[in-house]
């Protein structure tokens, strides 16, 4: 069974402070993806980034970054410096690498609000 | 690239009655998702569709369900016999068949009254 954990319900931050939100993930399969989801007040649903399970190389794309750690089944995203604009629920998502079977299985989001 | 659109954005409806979604995908995408969002919660997923095929379903989808997508284009998700348990965000998604990432609508948030 898969199941994707956010433990962490709500945070808040004051703007330009860095904060990392944290993913935990149980799967059986050995090839899987991980994703990260942004969702903004107006409420649709935003992609963010796709990992592979057999890369395990950190990313960073601007102010965001990922570090995916196999050996404790994280797959976190901190945002640096953050912005108001970042104010949002973040979702963490799994999804199987089986062709025809790759819907998503989410956490169940971090309420992000960054205060000005 | 038009993203997903969902029509209606909200819609109100008494127990008992019909109603019927609309999900236009991105139109290069040949595969399609339904998922349901309930307060607090994160999207769960329905059905999904290859082309016009519907190849998964949840077991979250009950026989009051029903998806489908005629001509491999849009999509539509009725809900006969609305309850007040089916109050949420509908969510329609697609994607390219050689890519995973899904690309979301803006959803259709039904009130069960």
């Amino acid at each position: 069974a898969q199941k994707v954990t956010q433990a962490q319900t709500e945070i808040s931050v004051v703007e330009k402070e860095d904060v990392t939100l944290d993913c935990v993930y149980e799967t059986r399969d050995t090839t899987y993806y991980l994703f990260w989801y942004k969702q903004p007040p107006s409420g649709e649903l935003v992609f963010l980034i796709r990992r592979n399970s057999f890369d395990e190389q950190n990313e960073i794309s601007g102010r965001y970054s990922w570090n995916f750690q196999k050996s404790t089944s994280s797959f976190n995203f901190t945002i640096t410096a953050s912005q108001v604009v970042d104010s949002a629920v973040y979702f963490c998502a799994l999804s199987e690498a089986v062709p025809g079977a790759n819907n998503l299985f989410f956490g169940t989001g971090t309420r992000l609000t960054v205060i000005p | 690239d038009t993203g997903v659109s969902q029509d209606p954005r909200h819609k109100i409806t008494k127990r008992g009655q019909n109603v019927t979604f609309r999900c236009d995908p991105i139109s290069e995408h040949n595969r399609l998702y339904w998922y349901r969002q309930t307060l607090g919660q994160g999207p769960e997923f329905l059905t999904y569709f290859q082309n016009e095929a519907q190849l998964e379903k949840s077991r979250l989808l009950s026989d009051r369900f029903s998806a489908e997508r005629p001509k491999g284009s849009f999509s539509t998700l009725e809900i006969q016999r609305t309850e007040q348990g089916d109050s949420a965000m509908y969510l329609c998604a697609s994607s390219k068949r050689e890519a995973y990432e899904q690309y979301f609508g803006p959803g259709t948030r039904l009130t069960v009254t």
